[in-house]
């Protein structure tokens, strides 16, 4: 299994700034995501971080409010951008080991999460 | 498309007793991938127990295992012995396919309350 990290664990913003969240795994791993919990929900999947090339974005979101890096095969950051209360939420990295034919049997882990309050 | 159902909003259960968490499932895909997650107040998600379409015996992991009837599209997450700790939300996520990656859905979750 891996072990994942986020950075900060938590933090209050005021409106309009932003804010980047780390994820470092422990090893070297295939496929990287990020999650939003808002209050009381389930996990949205916001993006796959791809090493090497842009993220892959879900309906819903995009890359001028949510820009992705993943420079190597264990680090990735999220960046809330301009933010709003509305961004008020956990947000979660999470990473599996495989993918292609056989990744649905593949465990996805999950960080500790980044519980934001935009003021 | 892949749904995941959680009708359960909120369960009780008693100390040292089992507890029934339920889920049930929908794809078109045969191979597919069940998990069942564990969110404490602390807000991390911690990897419970997983099952897979083409197992053919039910997951076991410790005091959790789940009850897989494929027939009837459902995936219950039984506790037994539940603990105070074990007090927390409870997602239950699918992922299927073979053609490539497929992301995981997740439910709406169940917030299980295990009093002394």
């Amino acid at each position: 299994s891996a072990v994942i990290s986020q950075k900060p664990s938590r933090d209050i913003c005021q409106r309009g700034t932003s804010l980047t969240i780390q994820c470092q795994v422990d090893s070297q791993v295939t496929m990287m995501f990020w999650y939003r919990q808002q209050p009381g929900q389930s996990l949205t999947l916001i993006a796959t971080a791809n090493q090497g090339s842009e993220a892959t974005y879900e309906s819903g979101f995009v890359i001028d409010k949510f820009p992705i890096s993943r420079p190597n095969l264990t680090f990735s950051t999220l960046t809330v951008s301009n933010m709003s209360p509305e961004d008020s939420s956990i947000y979660l990295c999470s990473a599996q080991s495989g993918r292609g034919e056989f990744s649905y049997q593949e465990t996805q882990y999950f960080g500790p999460g980044t519980r934001l309050l935009v003021l | 498309a892949q749904k995941i159902t959680q009708t359960q909003p909120g369960m009780f259960v008693q100390e040292k007793e089992a507890v029934t968490l339920d889920c049930t499932y929908d794809t078109s895909d045969p191979s597919y991938g069940l998990f069942w997650y564990k969110q404490p107040s602390s807000g991390e998600m911690i990897f419970l127990i997983y099952q897979g379409s083409y197992d053919q015996q039910n997951a076991t992991e410790g005091r959790y295992s789940l009850n897989f009837q494929k027939a009837r599209k459902s995936a219950n997450l039984v506790i037994s012995a539940s603990q105070l700790g074990d007090s927390a939300m409870y997602f239950c996520a699918m992922r299927g396919g073979n053609t490539g990656f497929q992301k995981l859905v997740f439910g709406t979750g169940t917030r299980l309350l295990v009093s002394p």
